[in-house]
């Protein structure tokens, strides 16, 4: 089993749908989450960052963290075509800097 | 504010060369790691380094090495290229070695013929 799961996608969604993007992982010693959106041929941008298990808001975008499942989910509303990229969840234990990937799931917003 | 800049932006190298990319972590940020990211994967750690001290280190062989220097920029090398080096290689810096989020760059695209 890999430390972090996401499905790859793609997945494709109408310009206004909400959207849920999720993962799974194995390591609970994880205790920070970070989700990142990559754009075709640019490196990963950091949208959220959240710390144990809860919900975070910012914008069309809340992260939302379940720690006895080992369940991350993002959620996108009211997604645009601007959205379309690849999503990264990628969480980390508690002292430690190194981020362990997802593959990622592509998402498509179609206008 | 300028982000962590990667130079260059794209390097073709042949089978057994070396290669060495550069990095520059967005000002005030003292730690940078580096990442490699194969076409459909996602980044894949390769080493941490704080205060110029090699802090972490992924999976990957003795051909692979870096350093950081006193202004806090980065190099990694690579030798004894391989098909299998081919891939987007990510700089990612942050304020310090703990909690902090990393910010990455763009990357530097390797090829290997």
């Amino acid at each position: 089993q890999k430390e972090v799961e996401q499905d790859p996608g793609p997945l494709s969604v109408p310009e206004g749908a909400i959207v849920s993007l999720n993962c799974t992982y194995s390591n609970s010693a994880f205790q920070y989450f970070m989700w990142y959106r990559q754009y075709s041929r640019k490196g990963p941008e950091l949208l959220m960052y959240t710390y144990s298990s809860g919900n975070k808001e910012d914008g069309r975008f809340t992260a939302q963290v379940d720690k006895s499942s080992k369940y991350i989910s993002l959620f996108i509303r009211d997604s645009q075509p601007s959205d379309s990229a690849t999503y990264l969840c990628a969480p980390r234990e508690s002292g430690y800097s190194t981020l362990t990937f997802g593959k990622g799931t592509m998402l498509l917003v179609s206008p | 504010d300028a982000g962590v800049t990667q130079s260059p932006t794209h390097l073709i190298k042949t089978r057994g060369q070396q290669v060495t990319l550069r990095c520059s972590p967005i000002s005030g940020h003292k730690s940078v790691s580096w990442y490699q990211q194969v076409l459909g994967q996602g980044p894949q750690f390769i080493f941490q380094y704080y205060e110029k001290e090699e802090r972490g280190r992924g999976n990957f062989p003795d051909r692979f090495s870096a350093r950081q220097f006193p202004n806090y920029s980065s190099e990694l090398n690579v030798n004894a290229l391989l098909l299998g080096d081919s891939a987007l290689y990510l700089c990612a810096s942050s304020l310090g070695q703990g909690e902090q989020p990393q910010h990455f760059g763009d990357g530097t695209r390797l090829s290997i013929l």
